[in-house]
């Protein structure tokens, strides 16, 4: 069956603008977790959405804000970019809730070049 | 505080030889789950282990195994007869019951493993 898809794979911005990133889930898989990725800090968690509520957030300012559609579908979005919310943005799916912790299935991500 | 330490920045190793890459953790949770993540060089994570508190017991999948010790706090990867295609990034990561963000992973740094022919 298809993998998590994130759009767009590459985008560059300038500092001040705002984005939109896209993750299509595994199909059936109701949770999905946002994950940043830059050099310096390596892979920190944003948030998490599970049937299109909000359950967990990460040390993120409200800059960052995501939402899940009724078919599991999530956008993130992050408000007047700065040059440090360059990374790869990650995205995972699970069939359950993460209190299961059960196994996330990443994408390929989608890398945020702000200029 | 650094919840999931992986001190070996980045690892060389000639085909064949036999590789391992630490993990230590942090946690006061009794129940948290440990897993091993590869990240090849298009970007997403692929899932190898996850293992729970309470199961101590070593798993070998292949050419990989698991270490894991509560008394050290570590959860060590060993790939054995290691391969070119093994070449990736490491990511060791602690999910806990009772911190602020629910089951969210906590990610090491990452090990950057090199196999060269």
């Amino acid at each position: 069956k298809a993998g998590v898809t994130q759009t767009p794979r590459y985008l560059i911005k300038t500092r001040g603008q705002q984005v939109t990133l896209s993750c299509s889930p595994i199909s059936g898989h109701r949770s999905v977790s946002w994950y940043q990725q830059t050099p310096g800090q390596g892979l920190q968690f944003l948030f998490e959405y599970f049937s299109e509520t909000q359950r967990n957030k990460g040390n993120f300012p409200g800059r960052f804000s995501g939402r899940q559609f009724s078919n599991s579908r999530s956008e993130m979005n992050v408000s007047t970019l700065e040059l440090g919310d360059s990374a790869l943005y990650l995205c995972a799916s699970s069939l359950r809730a993460s209190g299961n912790s059960g196994e996330l299935f990443f994408g390929e991500g989608s890398r945020l070049t702000v200029l | 505080a650094q919840k999931v330490t992986q001190a070996q920045t980045e690892i060389s190793v000639v085909e064949k030889e036999d590789v391992t890459l630490d993990c230590v953790y942090e946690t006061r949770d009794t129940t948290y789950y440990l897993f091993w993540y590869k990240q090849p060089p298009s970007g997403e994570l692929v899932f190898l282990i996850r293992r729970n508190s309470f199961d101590e017991q070593n798993e070998i999948s292949g050419r990989y195994s698991w270490n894991f010790q509560k008394s050290t706090s570590s959860f060590n990867f060993t790939i054995t007869a290691s391969q070119v295609v093994d070449s990736a990034v490491y990511f060791c990561a602690l999910s806990e019951a009772n911190s602020n963000s629910g089951y969210a992973l906590n990610f090491g740094k990452g090990t950057s493993l090199l196999v060269t022919p």
